[in-house]
């Protein structure tokens, strides 16, 4: 049984630029979760992918969007960065919409200049 | 909105000494209280905490969830250096909003 994986594990972009972070989910699970933790800060939830269909969207502007794919993989993209998307991006999967039983993957360490 | 506050923000002791993190929160439709272990990325699952009064136990840690005064603590015994770590306290509500976290506890132990 694989973990959840995901790519790139460091990233450096400048303002007004996008970028895609990818998230392989765990063997089974077909929810992908996608969190936002700012450095000294708990996760905040962005949004959550079900069945390749947005589920559930937190407080975030548009320009943070996402998919889903038929193998669950999952894809964040953030468009027109900013420097306070600086952060530790994590994603995590789950069966079904069972949000207690999330398994979280590594995560993007993100840098804006 | 949902609302997870986790106290102290950082704490540093000594190998041996025992310590309490607290969380109270703020949640329509509860559903459950999970605790996480970071250390460096990932966070690790702990417990997950549904009724009052249920003591849930692993090894030297446990916790406990006080449903009508809205708060939980994880308690570690005997604590030694490799439970240095930040402690994340989450609910999950009604919604489909993923899981609220607090700012987590920082804990230090020193030897």
């Amino acid at each position: 049984e694989t973990g959840v994986t995901q790519s790139p594990t460091h990233l450096i972009k400048t303002r007004g630029q996008q970028v895609t972070l990818r998230c392989s989910s765990q063997s089974g699970h077909n929810t992908v979760s996608w969190y936002q933790q700012a450095l000294g800060q708990g996760p905040q939830f962005i949004f959550q992918y079900y069945r390749e269909e947005e589920n559930g969207r937190g407080n975030f502007p548009p320009r943070f969007s996402g998919l889903q794919f038929p193998n669950y993989s999952s894809e964040l993209n953030v468009n027109a960065l900013e420097l306070d998307d600086s952060a530790l991006y994590l994603c995590a999967s789950s069966s079904g919409l069972n949000t207690e039983t999330q398994y979280f993957g590594p995560g993007t360490r993100l840098l804006v200049l | 909105e949902d609302k997870v506050v986790q106290s102290p923000l950082s704490l540093v002791v000594h190998e041996g000494d025992t310590v309490t993190l607290n969380c109270s929160y703020e949640v329509t439709n509860f559903r459950s209280l999970l605790w996480y272990k970071q250390e460096k990325k990932a966070p690790t699952f702990l417990f997950m905490l549904t009724s009052s009064g249920i003591e849930k136990k692993s090894g030297r840690l446990s916790s406990i969830l006080d449903k009508k005064e809205l708060f939980s603590i994880l308690n570690i015994t005997a604590t030694q250096t490799g439970d240095s770590a930040i402690y994340l306290c989450a609910v999950v509500g009604g919604g489909a909003d993923g899981l609220t976290f607090g700012k987590g506890t920082h804990l230090i132990i020193q030897p």
